[in-house]
């Protein structure tokens, strides 16, 4: 069965520090994953974008990593602040099928940055 | 930039009434898809189009219709609202190419008594 799973579910921190969030999925055939920053009451925007043959791609003080050979990604904050305060989605694109629906989406990581 | 405009924000319904939701991109975009998201779960695929009068089933389609008349407009439907379908809806649009993002409109956040 296609699935994302994130971890944790929530995470609350202090301003300034780092975190790194999980995305495992189980999805094939394998095109991309994507994580998206979504903030309360707004659509999901897009952060990074990893194909198969990337290991680590950087967008500002958000680094997300994947292992295609584990299925694992993850998504390292650097230096956070108040404004990162959001649920991080992470969404795995299939080669698309005729018929099959492409992307599936995990539940999300709710963070809190806290002063 | 508009982008991805969602009209109307917010709407509350009786059940057993209709309505629908319109989606607007201004990015001259082909590919167009109407989500539903509710609490403890990943967005949900209810309709998608790849283009100008086409449309396809999505993960959850059952109680909606959609239709694509324009490039621009994706219209989603709700023909005899029911509780289970009081979520936040989400419109996206993205271009052909591979590999590029969905942007995604702001919502509307449905309530059917």
């Amino acid at each position: 069965k296609n699935q994302v799973e994130q971890s944790p579910q929530s995470l609350i921190i202090l301003e300034g520090k780092n975190c790194t969030l999980q995305c495992n999925y189980t999805v094939s055939p394998f095109s991309n994953l994507r994580w998206y920053k979504q903030d309360t009451g707004r659509g999901p925007v897009s952060l990074t974008i990893m194909t198969f043959s990337e290991n680590t791609k950087s967008n500002g003080r958000y680094t997300a990593t994947l292992d295609a050979d584990t299925k694992q990604s993850s998504l390292h904050i650097t230096a956070s602040q108040l404004s990162d305060s959001a649920s991080y989605i992470c969404v795995v694109t299939r080669k698309f099928e005729l018929g099959n629906t492409p992307l599936v989406f995990g539940k999300g990581t709710r963070l809190s940055v806290i002063a | 930039n508009a982008g991805v405009t969602q009209t109307p924000k917010f709407r509350v319904l009786k059940t057993g009434q209709s309505m629908t939701l319109l989606c607007a991109q201004d990015m001259n975009h082909e590919y167009m898809y109407w989500y539903r998201q509710d609490p403890g779960m990943g967005l949900r695929l209810i309709h998608y189009s790849v283009g100008e009068g086409t449309t396809a089933k999505g993960e959850v389609p059952d109680g909606y219709n959609v239709s694509r008349l324009k490039k621009q407009n994706f219209l989603l439907g709700l023909e005899s609202a029911a509780p289970s379908q009081t979520s936040v809806y989400f419109c996206a649009s993205r271009t052909g190419q591979t590999n590029q993002p969905q942007h995604f409109g702001d919502g509307t956040r449905l309530s059917i008594l």
